[in-house]
């Protein structure tokens, strides 16, 4: 009973370093997004995917990549680290209908050093 | 766009005791969701509760219920007999349709709430 696992939990970098944070999820969920949660700001989207093969980008996309080659997987890319990107990122996945519940995985708290 | 709008961003409340958290949002949409959800310390998301706007009935959940009043835009959550465990951060958040089959949350920056023993 996985529901949506993100590694790694935490993970410090260096300016201009390349990360990517895993998401996967068991539950066959069509719709899955990525958020960065930062103080006082609440959850703000980066990118999205309605399906395999299917991404569109969120409020604050830039520097940040996603694909999506199967269901289960939605990887981000961070493509060269910013002090800015200092946050905790949140992957969540759902049936993608208006009344869906959104499933969270754990975060993942990255900082940019 | 649409926004989400929680006005109080920290709250207390003595345990046993209720507490209402504010939330307004904007849209021109008819057709939407409303949730609340939580975060407490271990930082994992948590549904408490959800409503259709097409549903006039207020949405309820053993302690928890919400005011819902579709003309004013206006969403609280009511906690009844707080319990220390109810001690997180709450978020609003309100789901459209966004196209191609889907629907985006729009989440608030939260309130967050403490529970006096």
């Amino acid at each position: 009973n996985a529901g949506v696992t993100q590694t790694p939990k935490f993970q410090v970098l260096k300016t201009g370093q390349s990360m990517t944070l895993q998401c996967a999820q068991d539950m066959n969920h069509e719709y899955m997004s990525w958020y960065r949660q930062d103080p006082g700001m609440g959850l703000r989207l980066i990118h999205y995917s309605v399906g395999a093969g299917i991404t569109d980008q969120g409020e604050v996309p830039n520097g940040y990549n996603v694909s999506r080659s199967t269901t289960e997987d939605f990887p981000l890319r961070l493509l060269s680290a910013a002090p800015s990107q200092t946050s905790v990122y949140f992957c969540a996945s759902s049936r993608g209908t208006g009344r869906a519940e959104a499933f969270f995985g754990q975060g993942t708290r990255l900082t940019v050093v | 766009a649409q926004t989400v709008t929680q006005s109080q961003p920290e709250m207390s409340v003595q345990e046993a005791e209720t507490v209402t958290l504010s939330c307004t949002y904007d849209t021109s949409e008819s057709d939407y969701y409303l949730f609340w959800y939580k975060q407490p310390p271990s930082r994992q998301m948590i549904l408490v509760i959800r409503q259709e706007a097409y549903k006039q009935q207020n949405a309820t959940e053993n302690r928890f219920s919400v005011n819902f009043q579709k003309a004013a835009k206006s969403f609280s959550l009511k906690i009844s007999d707080s319990q220390l465990g109810d001690a997180a951060m709450y978020f609003c958040a309100y789901s459209r349709y966004s196209g191609a089959g889907s629907y985006q949350l729009t989440f608030g920056k939260g309130t967050k709430l403490s529970v006096i023993p």
